[in-house]
């Protein structure tokens, strides 16, 4: 599975909308934008994913670069309880067999 | 998604001995997969276990430290055996789901 990049922190305040990026310029055709976010002392849950069109749901929102070679997890208003690490994961379409290739991920700070 | 059990949470162990972590899923799943992320550090994926069958190990794990077991396709084990204390780490299951994967609550291992 190809690699990403992100930055390794981000800082945000508390009820401010929170713009995440990632890199994966080596995606291929049959890669899907996944991410996840680890809270404290937690294993990481699924936030959102997409392939090529902008994705939105209740925790988030995925904007995908035309190209695919970066996308942005958007959080429209910053919780102190969306303070996590945040990771950009590609998976494979039919899965990766598990083997997702965690990067070190954006630790993201909220402050009241 | 999929729902799991993961036990214990955290414990502490004296260096030779051997910890054994559960995983319960709530539904039957096909492949069940193994963690370990290091403190500071990202996830590794340790192997994957499927029922009725060995459980396949990523390259550095090895079955006799790692022994896993996966009587039926809702339940697995992973054994950390005569642990060191570079052992200490969070041990997490995962499964995948329909939309990515669901990971469990994790297992802080101390060894001491």
């Amino acid at each position: 599975d190809a690699k990403t990049t992100q930055p390794n922190s981000m800082e945000s305040n508390e009820e401010e909308p929170v713009h995440l990026p990632c890199n994966h310029s080596t995606i291929s055709g049959t890669d899907y934008i996944h991410w996840y976010r680890q809270l404290p002392s937690q294993g990481p849950e699924y936030v959102i994913h997409g392939l090529t069109s902008n994705v939105n749901n209740r925790m988030a929102s995925l904007a995908i670069a035309e190209d695919r070679k970066s996308s942005t997890l958007i959080l429209h208003r910053a919780t102190l309880r969306d303070a996590a690490v945040y990771y950009c994961i590609l998976i494979q379409y039919g899965g990766s067999q598990g083997n997702l290739i965690f990067g070190k991920g954006t630790k993201l700070s909220v402050k009241p | 998604s999929a729902v799991i059990s993961q036990k214990p949470s955290r414990d502490i162990c004296q260096r030779g001995t051997s910890l054994t972590i559960q995983c319960q899923v709530d539904s039957q799943v096909t492949m069940m997969f193994w963690y370990r992320q290091q403190p500071g550090q990202s996830l590794t994926l340790i192997a994957t276990a499927n029922q009725g069958s060995e459980a396949t190990y990523e390259s550095g794990f090895v079955i006799d430290k790692f022994p896993i077991s996966r009587p039926n396709l809702t339940f697995s084990t992973l054994t950390v055996s005569n642990m060191s204390p570079e052992d200490s780490s969070i041990y997490l299951c995962s499964v995948e789901n329909l939309y990515g994967y669901t990971f469990g609550s994790g297992t802080r291992l101390t060894v001491v």
